[in-house]
């Protein structure tokens, strides 16, 4: 079965850009969809099929894909972005949704 | 506006089963699929399955495949999720999460607030 696969950390300061990266062997069949958690909180869609911002998303959010890897990348990142993040996809063939081990953002 | 709101918190004994509610608005209930997702304390997010709104069609993740039921009251909008068999590592907040699609899983759109499971004797 399939698996992603993510950074445990991320580190940035404020105003710099921050990349998450997702990595997997069903990345190049499927997109790649990622989400914010913060603490207590239900998770939030912050990026669908690779690189679609749902509205409401700030334009700093933006995503890429590159073979068996999928990017977050968050531009002139703010404190309020720090958060958990998870990538998502899809083992079609099992009609399964897969989840990464998730990023913790730290804006220093 | 698209709402999910799931039922309260719940304390269980190890072996006792727990159902939880996920009462949705806002959009056409029967028309996508609803999924539901599991965090352990301080850990991520585990995908348990899904159920196809309109059909009732279920799929679920081979780890929970003997303990789990998934059911949905399309009259009452509202889409269930019982486990049976609870251990101690069950012990999780549970999430209800809308799909914009009903045939084959894509991603969560909408999530509802998540319930606390615990599983304590």
């Amino acid at each position: 079965s399939y698996e992603l696969t993510q950074p445990p950390s991320v580190s940035v300061s404020p105003g710099q850009t921050a990349r998450i990266t997702c990595s997997g062997d069903a990345l190049p069949k499927q997109y790649g969809y990622w989400y914010q958690q913060k603490p207590g909180q239900a998770p939030i869609l912050v990026m669908f099929k690779d690189k679609q911002r749902p509205s409401g998303i700030p334009e700093r959010f933006s995503g890429s894909s590159s073979g068996t890897t999928v990017t977050l990348t968050i531009s002139g990142v703010q404190a309020e972005d720090e958060a958990d993040y998870f990538c998502q996809s899809v083992d079609i063939s099992a009609s399964s949704v897969l989840f990464g081990g998730g990023t913790k953002l730290t804006v220093l | 506006q698209v709402q999910l709101v799931q039922s309260g918190a719940e304390v269980k004994k190890p072996g006792a089963s727990v159902k939880i509610s996920c009462k949705t608005s806002g959009f056409s209930f029967s028309a996508y699929a609803i999924h539901w997702v599991r965090q352990a304390p301080g850990q991520g997010l585990e995908w348990m399955g899904w159920i196809n709104t309109g059909n009732g069609n279920t799929k679920y993740s081979q780890r929970f495949q003997d303990r789990v039921t998934f059911t949905r009251d399309a009259s009452a909008t509202t889409a269930y999720m019982e486990l049976s068999g609870l251990r101690s590592d069950d012990t999780a907040v549970y999430f209800c999460a809308k799909d914009p699609h009903n045939n084959r899983p894509y991603y969560l759109d909408y999530w509802g607030q998540g319930t606390l499971v615990t599983v304590s004797s």
